[in-house]
């Protein structure tokens, strides 16, 4: 079976902590996402990468960083966490060619981070 | 509007019940997804299609191109099939999906 596996389920940080989420996926997939969760707002894409070391942002990479130095991992950095980034955050990959996003997509259970 | 809307927003019925969702989209895709989220769980891929119709147990999936139209099918369904459905479509020769705002349904034993 496809894993996509999230370090953390439960986060608690301070304001202005600096906090690492980590996702690996064991099935040699070309793209991998960070996403954020919010009511009522649905999915939102943080960042996105198609290859090792490449990284392009989403619809709301302010506040964030990302780094893939290996193709089956793939982090997310709050270089200074703020309350305003409490959410559920989603990790998926898929396989895809060429910057496109052709395959099934696979999630981890997510990491849910409380800013306090 | 959205590129990508669903409907109904919400839908209770009773088990045993014939479901239906309904996705469209306004853009030219290379595929549609579909995917559930429990309460308080992780999102899982149901079907991911580019034609035609797709059937896994009591799920069928289809997809009208020309149309620009999907549809997620419950058939008998149970309480546990109680979750969140979520349509995204992949535009052509473009990574960033597009999401549908998800179709909240509850069945009642």
């Amino acid at each position: 079976d496809v894993k996509v596996t999230q370090s953390s389920r439960y986060l608690v940080k301070r304001t202005g902590e600096k906090v690492f989420l980590e996702c690996v996926q064991d099935m040699d997939h070309e793209n991998m996402f960070w996403y954020r969760q919010d009511p009522g707002l649905g999915l939102r894409l943080i960042y996105f990468s198609y290859d090792v070391k490449m990284k392009e942002k989403g619809d709301i990479p302010e506040g964030y960083s990302v780094s893939r130095e290996k193709k089956e991992r793939f982090s997310l950095i709050l270089e200074s966490a703020s309350t305003n980034q409490t959410s559920m955050y989603l990790c998926a990959s898929s396989f895809g060619t060429s910057g496109t996003n052709t395959g099934e997509l696979f999630f981890g259970e997510g990491s849910r981070l409380t800013v306090l | 509007k959205n590129e990508v809307e669903q409907s109904p927003q919400n839908l209770t019925a009773q088990e045993g019940e014939f479901i239906t969702i309904n996705c469209s989209y306004s853009v030219g895709i290379s595929a549609l997804h579909w995917l559930q989220q429990h309460p308080g769980g992780g999102i899982v891929s149901l079907f991911m299609l580019s034609s035609g119709k797709k059937k896994h147990g009591r799920l069928i999936a289809t997809i009208n191109i020309q149309e620009k139209h999907s549809s997620l099918h419950i058939t008998a369904s149970h309480p546990r099939d109680s979750a969140v459905y979520i349509c995204a479509v992949s535009p052509d020769s473009n990574y960033q999906l597009i999401w549908g705002a998800g179709t909240k349904l509850i069945i009642k034993p």
